[in-house]
Parts: structure tokens; sequence; C-alpha cells
């Protein structure tokens, strides 16, 4: 079956470390992005990339880090700059071409301890 | 003021009734128009896609946009428990335009 997957599902980080969520798809897209979802607010760009070894920050791209070293792989790194982390963060891809219909994956929900 | 608003609810409806859910939008360059639909900690999954104005229907669900309004709708009919979830519009300006702006969404239950 095609699909975006991300891991872990959960995840739990302490002061001052970094923490690196995983986001796979093989629907062959090449456009992944990276989201932000807090309560009661709309998902929020992080970071983008429309091509391997290409990416371009979002709107609130402080505090993370990201790679594109694959087509099928993009993932999001959480830095100890970033002091607000707590958060739902969904990863998504889309054809190039047709970068509004984007199709997500089931998300990593991200605690301090 | 948000470049897209959204009433976050919740809104609670008797199964069977009609589910009425709208977003209102600043930017008039707005040109595609998406409903999504998001289960309790999962991720969203595309319900409903619509280009300029217009309605468009697909089974119980229609999305109505009225651009001179700055305003859409997603209607679900014969609203079933299986529809409790939260529906988040999203926008953009074009079909190369990578950032899509979300509302923040409304959360639905409905009763069986």
């Amino acid at each position: 079956d095609g699909g975006i997957t991300q891991s872990p599902k959960y995840l739990f980080r302490k002061e001052g470390q970094n923490v690196t969520l995983s986001c796979e798809q093989n629907l062959n897209h090449d456009a992944m992005y990276w989201y932000r979802q807090d309560p009661g607010q709309g998902l929020r760009l992080i970071y983008y990339s429309q091509i391997v070894n290409d990416f371009q920050k979002g709107d609130i791209a402080e505090g993370y880090s990201v790679s594109r070293e694959k087509k099928e792989s993009f993932p999001l790194t959480v830095t100890s700059a970033q002091k607000n982390p707590t958060a739902f963060y969904l990863c998504a891809s889309s054809i190039r071409d047709n970068q509004e219909t984007q199709y997500f994956g089931p998300g990593t929900r991200l605690l301090v301890l | 003021q948000k470049e897209v608003e959204q009433d976050p609810g919740p809104l609670s409806v008797p199964e069977g009734a009609i589910v009425s859910l709208n977003c209102t939008y600043s930017n008039s360059a707005f040109q595609y128009f998406m409903w999504y639909r998001q289960y309790s900690r999962k991720g969203p999954e595309l319900l409903m896609y619509t280009y300029s104005s217009g309605n468009k229907e697909d089974g119980r669900f229609t999305a109505q946009v009225d651009k001179s309004s700055k305003y859409i709708s997603l209607f679900i009919r014969d609203s079933q428990p299986s529809d409790s979830a939260t529906y988040l519009c999203a926008m953009s300006e074009s079909s190369n335009d990578y950032k899509l702006s979300f509302g923040a969404g409304t959360t639905v239950t409905v009763r069986a």
C-alpha cells in the first residue's frame, strides 16, 4: 500500500536534547513538508522540500532542521534551540505540480520531560 | 486577523442531521480550497478539493465556495457517528504553491 509513515508515534525529549522524527513515503512524490499542530491553531509549516537535496524554511523554522538525501525520506530534527517543542508533528507529501493537494502521515506527538 | 478563520466549535449533532461547517478568508488570491478530516490523534486526510467558485458533491459531502464573499462551506448529509472528527479547511493560491493556509479546525461529534 502506498502511503506516508512517521515514527515514532510518541517521542519524549529531555531538556537540551536533540530528537529526530522520521518521515518516509512510497508515493513517489517529489515534494515533502513538515507541519506543527498545536491545539486551537491551524497547521503551521516548518520546512518543505520540492526536490532531493533542496529544502526551504517555512513559517516557523527556528529551532528545527531537516535533510532530504533521498526522495522517500524527509527527517525532522527538533533541536535544543526549540524552546516549546511540545506539539503534534505532521509530515506530508505531494506531487510537485499539485502542491495544493497534500497527503499526510499519521503524526508524531512530541512531549518534553 | 488570521488569514483563515474557522469556528472551532465544538459542534454536536444527532445521527442523521446535516452538519454545516464553514471558513472565511481574507486573501482574495486563494483559488484552491480543501477540506481535511482528522480523527483524534491521527493525520488529516483529504476529503474534498474544489477549484475556484461553485459546488462539488461526493456522496454525503458537499463543498461550496463563494469567492465573492470569501466564504467556503462543507455540508455532511445523513451524518453518522463515524463522521465524528475535526474538520480542517485549507486554501492555496495556485497548484504550484507549496503554502497551504489552514483553519484551526472544527470539532464535530455525531451522537448515536
